[in-house]
């Protein structure tokens, strides 16, 4: 069955770096998503992407965040300046047919991000 | 505002029995879609089942079924004859309105222990 993949599947960073989170989605889906869960907590929605920009975002998804699609396969999303506070696991989502609501949102495994 | 409640933070459960998690939620769209997705210790995050508002009947997939009680907002999940890889954490979670594909929201999860 096909799957969302996340690349890494730990990533340490220090404080201030610039950090990547790679994702494929599923390959026919047109519907991207990232979400974050802090340890202990609830997941949380960041953004949402299609047709090459971004349909929605939350308040967590500040200047510091971007995302981008640079080819066919690919999903990223980058945090410029990283924090303390942006450690989490983060989860990569895609989602297939346009008109269909009730289609699922296919989570990868997550990418967990620890900054020092 | 759309808001996911769940309220049992964690729930132990013998082995072969059937167990229900609550959930219940807000949102003010006559259309919406709820959603339970597990997350094993390992993190990563599993589609369950899927249930729309307009659906006439609860839906079933093998051991999960949802018990959406519309005038009361609530789905809650069964599983029946729990088996030891049924150990996880388990969200519930709404997307409201259908129509826009845009963010999933979540609660704050249930942490099932299947005792042997």
């Amino acid at each position: 069955e096909p799957e969302v993949t996340q690349t890494p599947s730990h990533q340490v960073t220090q404080m201030g770096q610039e950090v990547i989170l790679r994702c494929v989605p599923i390959s026919n889906h047109l519907y991207f998503y990232w979400y974050r869960q802090i340890l202990g907590q609830k997941v949380e929605f960041l953004v949402s992407f299609y047709n090459n920009e971004i349909s929605e975002k939350s308040e967590i998804f500040d200047d510091q965040f971007s995302v981008e699609r640079p080819d066919g396969s690919n999903f990223t999303l980058k945090i410029r300046s990283t924090k303390l506070e942006d450690s989490a696991m983060y989860f990569c989502a895609s989602k297939g047919t346009p008109k269909r609501g009730n289609q699922p949102q296919h989570f990868g495994d997550g990418t967990r991000l620890s900054i020092l | 505002a759309q808001k996911i409640t769940q309220t049992q933070p964690g729930m132990f459960v013998q082995e072969k029995e059937a167990v229900t998690l609550d959930c219940t939620y807000d949102t003010s769209d006559p259309s919406y879609g709820l959603f339970w997705y597990k997350q094993p210790s390992s993190g990563e995050m599993i589609f369950l089942i899927y249930q729309g508002s307009y659906d006439q009947q609860n839906a079933t997939e093998g051991r999960y079924s949802l018990n959406f009680q519309k005038a009361r907002k609530s789905a809650n999940l069964v599983i029946s004859a729990s088996q030891l890889g049924d150990s996880a954490m388990y969200f519930c979670a709404m997307k409201a309105p259908l129509n826009r594909d845009d963010k999933i929201i979540f609660g704050k999860g249930t942490r099932l222990h299947i005792l042997p």
